[in-house]
């Protein structure tokens, strides 16, 4: 069974421009969240998809969004970017979205914002 | 809120000895507790998790954990440490007694195994 694929690996962007970024779950999984991760701020959530339905969403600004669609694949958009932007963003998934499972991760999309 | 903490930003072994990698957690409600591990330029992988039970957890890669609740701790230990073992270890828990899959994440461990 293949992993959690995350596309791009690697984006270079400019302040003030906005960036997706994509993120393939394993197949037949329905749940897929998001984490930033920064040296100073560590992991942090993003977001929660559960069958195309956010459950949960993390403390950061507007700027940030997601959507999940109908075959699981989820998508999260920034826009206006910053200078703080830039990190290694992870995607996870799993089969139920119950949280007492393991969760497989992607190897990440690392975003840098000049 | 649920926390967990991770006081020790890196730990540093010999190959061959046991090594302990510590976590604290503050939870209302039944902990669920997860450790992963992050190699260079990877994702995190899923080592163990605490849900109910054995208070000894195993996990992948001969690594166990051992949950203490008096103490509310949850540290990751191995017998023997490889050098292959050398990652970000990241201990978790369930933000909301499992009923999603969101994850309150430690600041992270780094293991160094030296040869």
């Amino acid at each position: 069974k293949a992993g959690v694929t995350q596309t791009p690996r690697y984006l270079i962007k400019t302040r003030g421009q906005q960036v997706t970024l994509s993120c393939s779950p394993i197949s037949g999984h329905r749940s897929v969240s998001w984490y930033q991760q920064t040296p100073g701020q560590g992991l942090q959530f993003l977001f929660e998809y559960f069958s195309e339905t956010q459950r949960n969403k993390g403390n950061f600004p507007g700027r940030f969004s997601g959507r999940q669609f109908s075959n699981s694949r989820s998508e999260m958009n920034v826009s206006t970017l910053e200078l703080g932007d830039s990190a290694l963003y992870l995607c996870a998934s799993s089969p139920s979205g119950v949280g007492l499972n393991e969760q497989f991760f992607g190897p990440g999309t690392r975003l840098t914002v000049l | 809120a649920q926390s967990v903490a991770q006081p020790e930003d890196q730990v540093n072994v010999a190959e061959g000895n046991p090594l302990t990698v510590k976590c604290t957690y503050s939870v209302s409600g039944n902990p669920y507790l997860f450790w992963y591990v992050q190699y260079p330029n990877r994702g995190l992988q899923f080592l163990l998790k605490y849900i109910t039970g054995d208070n000894l957890v195993k996990g992948s890669y001969g690594f166990e954990a051992e949950f203490n609740k008096s103490q509310t701790s949850f540290h990751l230990k191995k017998p023997s440490a490889l050098v292959s073992d050398s990652a970000l270890y990241f201990c978790a828990v369930s933000s909301d007694g499992g009923h999603t899959d969101k994850l309150i994440f430690g600041t992270g461990t780094r293991l160094q195994v030296f040869p």
